[in-house]
């Protein structure tokens, strides 16, 4: 399949379970990015990586950890999170420097109970 | 600091209309801007870059320097342009896309 994927596509999870969302790509992109997506906010940034190195982390509380082993596959692990951490977690990539856009997935929509 | 700001949330305007979404921004820089547009049940995706100076769907959107300013323009508004549209701002030196809030845009028959 070609373009950003992204599993699962809807995950329910308590607050004391830990999780991981997928993020495949492949574009041949050098930077992966995670996204929060909550009702009423713009999209937040999270986390960027470029060629598997974090380049930015965006503030984002611990209880959200990223892994990217490689450059076609980004993680978002959740560990003890709070109900309103519930939200759609979007992945992107692109190619830099070019001056191109991103490359979104469908999201994966998460629950916290 | 890097914002967009989308003051609207919601447009509605009737098939054929024109169409102007705004989108103004902070940086003090020289940015690269984008609009983005979701369409229902769909994935968010690039919908043109300023930097392009191209039309897309019979979209246009010019950077205004003076204005920090990135309004979408439309003449004639279809219904299937229908959908929720995003301003996004990526700063020098930086991957990371800044978005606006979103300006959802009904064209009704």
């Amino acid at each position: 399949e070609t373009g950003v994927t992204q599993t699962p596509r809807h995950l329910v999870m308590g607050m004391t379970n830990k999780k991981s969302l997928k993020c495949e790509q492949h574009l041949g992109h050098n930077a992966m990015y995670w996204y929060k997506q909550s009702a009423k906010k713009p999209l937040e940034l999270m986390f960027v990586y470029n060629f598997k190195e974090q380049t930015e982390n965006n503030s984002v509380p611990s209880r959200f950890s990223p892994e990217c082993p490689n450059s076609s596959h980004l993680f978002l692990h959740l560990h003890t999170l709070q109900p309103e951490d519930s939200a759609l977690y979007l992945c992107a990539s692109s190619q830099d420097p070019a001056p191109g856009g991103y490359t979104f997935g469908s999201g994966t929509r998460l629950t916290v109970v | 600091a890097q914002r967009v700001t989308q003051p609207e949330k919601l447009l509605s305007v009737f098939k054929g209309a024109p169409v102007e979404l705004k989108c103004n921004y902070s940086y003090s820089g020289s940015p690269e801007l984008f609009w983005y547009v979701q369409y229902s049940r769909q994935r968010l995706q690039l919908l043109l870059r300023h930097i392009s100076r191209e039309s897309i769907k019979g979209f246009t959107a010019d950077l205004n320097k003076g204005e920090t300013s990135f309004h979408l323009k439309k003449p004639f508004a279809q219904e299937e342009d229908s959908a929720m549209y995003y301003c996004a701002l990526k700063g020098t030196g930086r991957r990371a896309l800044t978005f606006g809030s979103g300006t959802r845009l009904q064209v009704q028959p």
